[in-house]
């Protein structure tokens, strides 16, 4: 079973802070890796689907990388906001599994 | 286009009673999958789908069964509800296996 952790659980930073989030899975027989946010009471947002054969893929203040090799990908925020307060989850695709997520709080 | 649509959005059963949840989409997509949601214990799998007449279980599915006759929707049934059962429920689906995924906006269910 492919286990996914994303460290830290939480995570409360000041506004502006640059900030990395992290994941890494068990299994490196992946093939793509999405990143998801979820307001609270809310659905999950895709942010950034990252094929196996890219190594980053940018969205505006986002950027996230992958390393299959070493089964690590980290989501990088740059300029934080308020407005980007929510839990960050990511899923290896292919086994259905995704991260317990972490929780970011971005303080005014 | 309305991407995944699920209802209801919330939900209050009785222990023992059954219910559905409904999920569907417009996307043509093969892949659909229910997950649950519980507090410290992130997304479970419970069934999913890999095209129209093929289902199978995943991490959680005892006390759950699905069906999926249409592309396009892919039920979940609560066959007895019990208190274990409350959670918010997730449905989503995707062109294939290693695409990324779309979620529905979720069903809140309580069973007391």
């Amino acid at each position: 079973k492919q286990e996914v952790t994303q460290i830290p659980a939480a995570l409360s930073v000041p506004e502006g802070e640059n900030l990395v989030l992290n994941c890494s899975f068990t299994d490196s027989a992946i093939y793509n890796l999405q990143w998801f946010r979820q307001d609270p009471g809310k659905g999950l947002t895709s942010l950034l689907l990252i094929q196996s054969s890219q190594r980053e893929q940018t969205s505006g203040r986002l950027n996230a990388s992958l390393d299959k090799s070493s089964g690590r990908s980290t989501l990088y925020i740059a300029a934080s906001q308020p407005g980007d307060s929510a839990t960050y989850l990511c899923a290896p695709l292919y086994q259905f599994y995704f991260g317990t997520g972490t929780s970011l709080t971005v303080i005014p | 286009n309305a991407g995944v649509t699920q209802t209801p959005k919330f939900q209050v059963l009785k222990t023992g009673q059954s219910m559905t949840l409904q999920c569907a989409q417009d996307m043509n997509h093969e892949y659909m999958s229910w997950y649950r949601q519980d507090p410290g214990m992130g997304l479970r799998l419970i069934h999913y789908s890999v095209g129209a007449g093929i289902t199978d279980q995943g991490e959680v599915p005892n006390g759950y069964n699905v069906s999926r006759s249409t592309t396009e929707d892919f039920p979940l049934r609560l066959l007895s509800a019990a208190p274990s059962q409350t959670s918010v429920y997730f449905c989503a689906s995707s062109i294939g296996a290693t695409e990324g995924y779309t979620f529905g906006s979720g069903t809140r269910l309580t069973v007391v």
